[in-house]
């Protein structure tokens, strides 16, 4: 099983700094990598698909770069409705995996 | 507009059963593969099992395997997981996911759609 490890587990930012989020597998994914946001109370939303793909109407302030095992999502000025809890989720080996999550949270 | 309703959840005994349903509108069910995906209390998202299409493509997470079974009814729109022998630790919100997919790429084993979730508690 891929293992991903997301860190930090929490970033303190402020509104307009910007945000990046680590996420690094076990083994190899190639850029089959996504990123999703979660909200109290929410289900998560695709954010970024294969790594670097913005996913319909998302704002283009969310970017994500890497590939093979290192993986960046970043957030390039901070909104007040980005501060959530993020997870990276691979689809290049079965069973599929999610990180443990990063929660970005208002410093 | 996609919707994606869970149902089933509720309170079982340790090796009791439960059975999930997700009821799906909005979308050609029958047009995609669909999936399982749970959240334990406070804790982060584990995906737990998927269904091609047309059912000739089932996987399950190890933590389920031999206890869960996924199925659907493409006639009635339809997800359904049947959770067997549970435990303390399948606590959790259980999630119907739609399996991403675009033009250029086709499907891709990413979440697009998600349910609002049925909570599934194991206690004695």
């Amino acid at each position: 099983e891929v293992v991903l490890t997301q860190s930090p587990a929490t970033l303190s930012l402020s509104p307009g700094e910007r945000a990046t989020l680590s996420c690094r597998a076990s083994q190899s994914v190639s850029s089959y990598l996504a990123w999703y946001q979660q909200k109290p109370g929410q289900t998560p939303r695709l954010l970024i698909y294969d790594a670097s793909n913005r996913a319909t109407g998302i704002p283009a302030r969310f970017s994500g770069s890497g590939s093979g095992t290192d993986f960046t999502l970043t957030i390039s000025s901070l909104e007040p409705e980005d501060f959530a809890v993020y997870y990276c989720q691979q689809r290049s080996n079965w069973p599929l995996t999610f990180g443990g999550g990063t929660k970005v949270e208002i410093k | 507009e996609v919707q994606l309703v869970e149902s089933g959840g509720g309170l079982a005994q340790p090796g009791g059963s439960l059975r999930l349903s997700c009821a799906a509108s909005g979308f050609s069910f029958s047009g995609y593969s669909m999936n399982w995906v749970r959240q334990a209390p406070g804790k982060g998202l584990e995906w737990v099992s998927y269904i091609s299409s047309s059912s000739s493509t089932i996987k399950y997470a190890d933590s389920v395997k031999g206890r869960f079974t996924i199925s659907r009814d493409n006639a009635k729109n339809s997800l359904y997981l049947q959770m067997n022998s549970l435990r303390a630790e399948d606590t959790a919100v259980y999630y119907c996911a739609r399996t991403y997919s675009n033009s250029w790429y086709g499907f891709l084993e990413y979440f697009d759609y998600w349910g609002p979730g049925t909570l599934a508690t194991v206690s004695s």
